[in-house]
């Protein structure tokens, strides 16, 4: 089963706006992390924060973690077309090794 | 280095048929995984190795699948007697153990059972 859920499902912006997405999970974790999937392709890996850290920076990207309300925020600044995919979050319980539960993601489109 | 490499990149087959898809991890990668994709959808986990440990395959979703890795390092999943329920994209993806949780995934291969 999931348990990241990503709000919105699908967002579209123009270039140069900035693009947040919202993930929910359900259970402690010991870490979230964000990946991006271009259409066909396999995943990319963006950013890991762990269940201690509040906020986390990536060049353009903004992560934030609320464990409190099981939520976190992936915000990325002054978007390009080539940011244009889907994003998703996943969450690692326990230990440092094992499963990550994926989320069904947010579809961002740019528009030049 | 070369990154994490699955084949077929797609492969169509006919109801009832076996089907394996081979997945190469990044060298010295420990950890592998494998998920399903169904569209749309986001990533669904079907089973996990570690090292020499016994493999997580909680996810398996029926005995009609298994699959194995060989010498810790390829790995082949099996589908036996597909369904057109199994029309997905299987993804693989690998890891470095000992805390390193980033995975790096395959390109993904595009089942079609007709």
């Amino acid at each position: 089963s999931q348990q990241g859920e990503e709000d919105p499902q699908a967002l579209s912006i123009q270039e140069g706006e900035n693009a947040t997405m919202n993930c929910s999970y359900k259970t402690s974790i010991n870490n979230l992390q964000w990946y991006r999937q271009n259409s066909g392709r396999g995943l990319v890996h963006l950013i890991l924060i762990r269940s201690n850290e509040r906020e986390k920076h990536s060049g353009r990207l903004r992560v934030t973690l609320d464990t409190s309300k099981k939520s976190s925020s992936l915000l990325i600044t002054a978007s390009r077309a080539a940011d244009t995919a889907s994003y998703f979050c996943a969450t690692k319980e326990g230990s440092t090794l094992g499963r990550l539960y994926f989320g069904r993601g947010t579809q961002l489109t740019v528009w030049p | 280095g070369a990154g994490v490499s699955q084949s077929p990149s797609n492969k169509v087959t006919e109801k009832g048929k076996d089907v394996e898809l081979r997945c190469d991890p990044i060298s010295g990668h420990t950890a592998l995984y494998w998920y399903r994709q169904s569209l749309g959808q986001g990533l669904e986990f079907l089973i996990y190795f570690q090292g020499n440990s016994a493999p997580d395959k909680s996810g398996l979703p029926s005995d009609r699948f298994s699959a194995e890795r060989t010498g810790g390092s390829v790995s082949t999943l099996t589908i036996q007697r597909t369904q057109q329920e199994d029309s997905a994209v299987y993804l693989c993806a690998s890891s470095l153990a000992r805390g390193r949780e980033t995975q790096y995934f395959g390109p993904g291969t595009r089942l079609l059972v007709l």
